[in-house]
């Protein structure tokens, strides 16, 4: 089942801008994770912040995470066009048994040339 | 980084045939594969865990007849969809997990193979 839902669903944003995507989720967790995805192809890893963490930069991406919220947020700042895509959280479970990533609902991002 | 392979990348069949999608991890053992499904605009949903040499675990309202896991060696999980049907028609992405994945989830995915069943 899904851990959570992310927002928007869709974005649409003009080259240059920033792009702000939400996650909720529902359960403790050890780690969270972005994915990218192409229309059709597999998933990109893009950044991984940890439940002890709070902030995360890589490149022009920025992660927060807020476990008493339960939420994440994913920042791609100056945005091109080749950023378009599906943009999905992914939760890791604090059972180490477990070991599989719960996918949230994913936000599809159209970046206007 | 870790490469995970997946063939085939696409696959049309006729209804009631079965189809074997392979999933390779290239230059790492992979003590743990999962196998995905994913609908068009949709998210990803889990199938399966499959554990090198042991049999796989299913989630539920996932049919383990008809969605066989073969997890024979640490490179190596196959998903055969067993008699398909058009609603079987879906993208199957694997992931893959080394024993060091333990501690934060670290997987490794592949390109996904789209099935389209006529």
């Amino acid at each position: 089942s899904q851990q959570g839902e992310e927002d928007p669903q869709a974005l649409s944003i003009q080259e240059g801008e920033n792009a702000t995507m939400n996650c909720s989720y529902k359960t403790s967790i050890n780690n969270l994770q972005w994915y990218r995805q192409n229309s059709g192809r597999g998933l990109v890893h893009l950044i991984l912040i940890r439940s002890n963490e709070r902030e995360k930069h890589s490149g022009r991406l920025r992660v927060t995470l807020d476990t008493s919220k339960k939420s994440s947020s994913l920042l791609i700042t100056a945005s091109r066009a080749a950023d378009t895509a599906s943009y999905f959280c992914a939760t890791g479970g604090m059972d180490t048994g477990r070991r599989a990533l719960t996918f949230g609902s994913g936000t599809r991002l159209q970046v206007q040339p | 980084g870790a490469v995970v392979s997946q063939h085939p990348s696409r696959v049309i069949c006729k209804s009631g045939t079965s189809v074997k999608i392979e999933c390779r991890s290239l230059d790492f053992q992979a003590t743990t594969m999962f196998w995905y499904r994913q609908f068009p605009k949709q998210s990803l949903m889990l199938m399966a865990t499959s554990n090198e040499g042991s049999k796989a675990t299913y989630e539920q309202g996932v049919e383990k007849d008809k969605f066989l896991i073969n997890h024979a060696s640490l490179t190596l999980s196959t998903l055969t969809v067993t008699s398909a049907h058009p609603e079987d028609s879906s993208f199957y992405i694997c992931s893959a997990s080394d024993s060091s994945g333990i501690s934060y989830n670290e997987q490794f995915f592949g390109p996904g193979t789209r099935l389209t069943v006529l």
